[in-house]
């Protein structure tokens, strides 16, 4: 099935810092979704963006799908950033099923 | 809306017993899942349904039963529980358009279950 890894697994950042989150994903595929989970465990969804860029806030996203992969940008980072990242996607091939990277854990320290 | 709702949000069980973790929603989705997240992973797809009447295993299946009576409710059960189910359950749904789900996908806020 389709391989999803995320860069860095580990990022621990100042409050007001930028960063990058980086998804590989070894397929091209028809859905592709960024989740925040927060330290309370809730999964909120960030960006549904299979291809192309978007906006939200101090939060965008882009993916590359002729390339395979996909970015997530956070900038003037604040305690609430922190929580676990997750890219999750759909590939065009196979069975119907949104595939899980093992996540970016981001850290905000004030 | 409501969106996905679970229940319970944390459950205790022994070894041997069995339970039902409920899952409902309430924008008319098609597609609806179960995932289990494990401690340091990311979720794992235990079944699926593309719609009502129609369920489908996906990758960590065993020891787990599903059913899908109306398009709002996703019930996975739980028949004999093992220390090894211990995890974080998740339900999903979205639109689906002849059974893909090249849609969003929309989480409940997951059941915390411990079998001991």
């Amino acid at each position: 099935g389709i391989q999803v890894e995320q860069s860095p697994p580990d990022l621990i950042l100042q409050e007001g810092a930028n960063s990058t989150l980086r998804c590989n994903f070894s397929d091209s595929v028809n859905n592709l979704q960024w989740f925040h989970q927060n330290p309370w465990g809730q999964l909120i969804n960030l960006f549904y963006i299979p291809s192309g860029t978007k906006q939200n806030g101090r939060l965008s996203a882009t993916t590359v799908a002729t390339e395979r992969y996909s970015l997530l940008y956070i900038s003037s980072s604040q305690t609430t950033d922190s929580g676990v990242y997750f890219c999750a996607v759909v590939s065009n091939f196979g069975n119907e099923k949104l595939t899980f990277g093992t996540g970016t854990r981001l850290t905000i320290i004030p | 809306n409501a969106g996905v709702t679970q229940t319970p949000k944390f459950q205790v069980l022994k070894t041997g017993q069995s339970m039902t973790l409920q899952c409902a929603q309430d924008m008319n989705h098609e597609y609806m899942s179960w995932y289990r997240q494990d401690p340091g992973m990311g979720l794992r797809l235990i079944h699926y349904s593309v719609g009502a009447g129609i369920t489908d295993q996906g990758e960590v299946p065993n020891g787990y039963n599903v059913s899908r009576s109306t398009t709002e409710d996703f019930p996975l059960r739980l028949l004999s529980a093992a220390p090894s189910q211990t995890s974080v359950y998740f339900c999903a749904s979205s639109y689906s358009e002849s059974g893909t789900i090249s849609y969003e996908q929309y989480f409940g806020p997951g059941t915390r279950l411990t079998v001991t």
